[in-house]
């Protein structure tokens, strides 16, 4: 049964930080790996697809990373922004998609 | 891509009442799943509704409970049934074409607050 946990479970930094958000799964049996954010009152927007034939996937100040044999992925958020505050969900889908609890991110001014 | 809309955005409901959620997308998909999240909780999957065929519900979630519709390839609805308290929650719709490779994407979701 696949788990997922991301780490931190809850950051609040000053804008302008280069962050990194971790998230290991316990099936590498995947066929790619989907990194949402989730704001409040509002649904689920999707920021990157790593296949699982790929290392990577970057979008503007997004890039992230997958490590299928060891069950990690990591989202880099360069120059954060006060925008950037919601949740974080990494997402791995083997025949559905499994959701851990997330990173909840707070940037300030 | 694919926008997603949901209808109501959020209700409050007596318990013992039942209240039917509709999803609606601006392109024919074939595949729509439906997600319920509880209370600080991570979403968890209620069942996947094919168009022409009946919804496959997952482990802990019955069909008399969550009557799913999926009467054509741009519409579904589920109904929360004979609510209680704990089905207060966020519910979502989703879709994608392609579960193995395609990006899914969701709608705003529907807040249920039942008293």
């Amino acid at each position: 049964k696949q788990e997922v946990t991301q780490i931190p479970a809850a950051l609040s930094v000053p804008e302008g930080e280069n962050l990194v958000l971790n998230c290991s799964f316990t099936d590498s049996a995947i066929y790619n790996l989907q990194w949402f954010r989730q704001d409040p009152g509002k649904g689920l927007t999707s920021l990157l697809l790593i296949q699982s034939s790929q290392r990577e996937q970057t979008s503007g100040r997004l890039n992230a990373s997958l490590d299928k044999s060891s069950g990690r992925s990591t989202l880099y958020i360069a120059a954060s922004q006060p925008g950037d505050s919601a949740t974080y969900l990494c997402v791995p889908n083997t025949d559905k998609l499994i959701f851990g609890t997330g990173t909840r991110l707070q940037v300030f001014p | 891509s694919a926008v997603i809309s949901q209808k109501p955005s959020r209700d409050i409901c007596q318990r013992g009442t039942s209240l039917t959620i509709q999803c609606q997308v601006d392109s024919q998909v074939t595949m729509m799943f439906w997600y319920r999240q509880q209370p600080g909780q991570s979403l968890t999957l209620i069942a996947t509704a094919n168009q022409g065929s009946e919804a496959t519900y997952e482990s802990g979630f019955v069909i008399d409970k969550f009557p799913i519709s999926r009467p054509n390839l741009t519409f579904s609805t589920l109904t929360v049934s004979n609510m209680s308290p704990e089905d207060s929650s966020i519910y979502l719709c989703s879709v994608g074409e392609n579960l193995s490779t395609d990006t899914q994407y969701f709608g705003p979701g529907t807040r249920l607050t039942v008293l």
